[in-house]
């Protein structure tokens, strides 16, 4: 079935620090692959998606390209702030297996300054 | 986009007990969701609720344990019933917004349940 495997955390860093955050998915069809981000007492919000491959979402910096041959959507921001502290959510929504969106453990980013 | 208000947004319960989450949208929507994230796992989709009709359960969730209602178009509740320590996770309210591209899911803040 279809699954989402994401790099476990906590991951901390310093303030500019080149961030990557790994996510790889198993999906039966070509998945909607997404980015969810949940800043501390809020609840979870899009970040980033990418439909089809190739495609590479971006928003506040951050970036994640779809890659179909080793099946990731790893995100990356190239410096990071301490504002980007929370917990990342890799994402996945397959149209041959319901329209349901299976997401990953969640990674926790702190950055510190 | 939509702003849902979850509550309670964290609550204690004793064993045998059964607590209802409430979910508020600030716009109508068709289906709304109901997930949940315990310790260290994904999240998992308990169920979809409709207005109008009965919710569907995901595989390994009963309607007797996760009754939902659906008033309207902008509220719905999950009860957890008869509940265990292992219930003890956090559940999310979630809709989607099928406007703009859609695939876009609007997530509650969550309700962090602890059953001792």
């Amino acid at each position: 079935g279809d699954s989402v495997t994401q790099m476990e955390g906590p991951v901390t860093l310093s303030e500019e620090a080149f961030l990557t955050i790994n996510c790889t998915y198993t999906a039966t069809g070509y998945p909607s692959l997404f980015w969810y981000v949940q800043y501390p007492g809020e609840g979870l919000q899009l970040l980033l998606k990418a439909t089809k491959a190739d495609d590479k979402g971006s928003n506040k910096g951050f970036e994640a390209t779809y890659r179909k041959e080793t099946t990731s959507f790893h995100l990356e921001k190239g410096s990071v702030q301490v504002s980007d502290s929370a917990v990342y959510f890799c994402a996945l929504r397959d149209q041959n297996t319901g329209n349901q969106f299976y997401f990953g453990t969640g990674t926790s980013l702190t950055v510190i300054p | 986009s939509a702003v849902i208000s979850q509550k309670p947004s964290r609550d204690i319960c004793q064993r045998g007990t059964s607590l209802t989450i409430q979910c508020q949208v600030d716009s109508q929507v068709t289906m709304m969701f109901w997930y949940r994230q315990q310790p260290g796992q994904s999240l998992t989709l308990i169920a979809t609720a409709n207005q109008g009709s009965e919710a569907t359960y995901e595989s390994g969730f009963v309607i007797d344990k996760f009754p939902i209602s659906r008033p309207n178009l902008t509220f719905s509740t999950l009860t957890v019933s008869n509940m265990s320590p292992e219930d003890s996770s956090i559940y999310l309210c979630s809709v989607e917004d099928l406007g703009r591209g859609g695939e876009k899911l609007f997530f509650g803040s969550g309700t962090q349940l602890s059953v001792l």
